[in-house]
Order: C-alpha cells, then sequence, then structure tokens
C-alpha cells in the first residue's frame, strides 16, 4: 500500500530563517507528490504539486520542493519563513490519477518572532 | 474561480442523532472524495464517487453511509453519532483523466457533544 511519511511532527523555526519539511513515500510505484497547508481552523490548500518533468518545484508563498527519486523523498522548503507561514503541513501522494490522495501524518511549522 | 463548496460550515448534534453532509464539487468534476481528520490528526479517506458510484472505499464506519447524486453533489449521511466522530469532514473533488489532483473544500465542523 502507498504510504507517506513525515519524520518531523513539529518544526520551530525563527522568523527569516530556512525552514526544510521532510517528507517520503514509499517506493512501489510511480507517484504524483502534493505538499498542502493548513491554516489554524481552516481547509486544505495546495501549496504546490510534482506530476512529472523538471524535478523542483515551485508553489505558492515561495516554498519549492525537490523530487528525489533515488531517495523517494519530496522535502518542502523555503528560504526565508514568514509568521504567517506557521500552520500544519501535509505531504501527500497519488499512485495513479483514479487513485484517492493519501496523506502524511503532518508537520506542524512553527515561526518564533 | 468556483470552488468546492461544502454546508453546513459548522454542526453541533447530540450522541445518538443523525447528520448529513453536503459537498458540491467544482462544475465538471466527476470525482467526490471524503475525508475525516480527527483532533491533530491527519486526514483519513472514507468514502469516494466517480460518476456517481462508489468508486473506493476507506475506513468509513458502517454507521455512515454516503452517496452521489445526477448533479455530482454529494452527501454523507452519519447516523448513531457518538463523540469520537466529532472532527473535520472534507469534501475534494477532482476530474478523472486529468492527473490527478483533487480540490478540497472547508470542510465542515461536527461537534458531537
Amino acid at each position: 500500500a502507498q504510504s507517506v511519511t513525515q519524520l518531523d511532527s513539529q518544526v520551530p523555526v525563527f522568523e527569516e530563517a530556512p525552514v526544510e519539511l521532510r517528507c517520503n513515500y514509499s517506493s512501489s510505484v510511480s507517484v504524483y507528490l502534493f505538499w498542502y497547508v493548513q491554516y489554524p481552523n481552516q481547509g486544505l490548500q495546495l501549496l504546490l504539486k510534482y506530476l512529472s518533468g523538471s524535478t523542483l518545484v515551485k508553489g505558492i508563498n515561495g516554498f519549492e520542493a525537490e523530487f528525489n527519486k533515488s531517495q523517494t523523498s519530496f522535502h518542502l522548503r523555503k528560504p526565508s519563513v514568514h509568521i504567517s507561514d506557521t500552520a500544519e503541513y501535509f505531504c501527500a501522494a497519488l499512485k495513479t490519477s483514479y487513485d484517492k490522495v493519501i496523506f502524511g501524518p503532518g508537520t506542524s511549522l512553527s515561526v518564533i518572532p | 474561480a468556483a470552488g468546492v463548496i461544502q454546508s453546513p460550515r459548522h454542526l453541533i448534534k447530540e450522541k445518538r442523532e443523525t447528520a448529513t453532509l453536503k459537498c458540491y464539487p467544482i462544475p465538471r468534476h466527476d470525482t467526490v472524495y471524503w475525508y475525516q481528520q480527527g483532533p491533530g490528526q491527519d486526514p483519513q479517506f472514507l468514502i469516494s464517487f466517480y460518476e456517481k458510484m462508489q468508486s473506493d472505499k476507506g475506513s468509513i464506519p458502517d454507521r455512515f453511509s454516503a452517496q452521489q447524486f445526477s448533479d455530482y453533489h454529494s452527501e454523507l449521511n452519519m447516523s448513531s453519532l457518538e463523540l469520537g466522530d466529532s472532527a473535520l469532514y472534507f469534501c475534494a473533488s477532482s476530474f478523472r483523466g486529468r492527473l490527478g489532483e483533487a480540490f478540497f473544500g472547508q470542510g465542515t465542523r461536527l461537534t458531537v457533544v
């Protein structure tokens, strides 16, 4: 079964510092990969997605992620975080375009002033 | 652009009552997914429908049922509610044949008291 792992449940970081949120997926099949953000008491918002092509994907709010097939990873990065980036971040995967989205357990990003 | 609409946004029910959650997908989307997100948890897949037929089933309790109607909106019916059913319920929609990308609604927050 497809699975998504986020090793860090909580990541505190100072404002304007860089951040990396880690995501690994099971490698049984090719996947489509996503990062979603959930602000407090809000729904899920798509940050970025990898479907094919360039392994470096740029998303909204200055975030980017790199697909690494050999390491089965899709880590999310931002060079300088803002207070407003404080939220829960979910990595997600699809096996095929007809499959349901499988979410990782989430990483809580806390930006410290 | 039109998004996935869920109603109601908030719902408070007593134990053993029933609840009906509604989801209106993005126009021309033919697939609907339901997810349940408990407090501090990642979203868990419940059930999905494609062209009004159930296409996949996850960890949906027998007390819950769902269907997709001719206009592609979907309803999640929950009976004999338990305290543990308190959660955020997300609906997502997609169009099969497009590289799998589900758009999520804002969710319905169900509180069982």
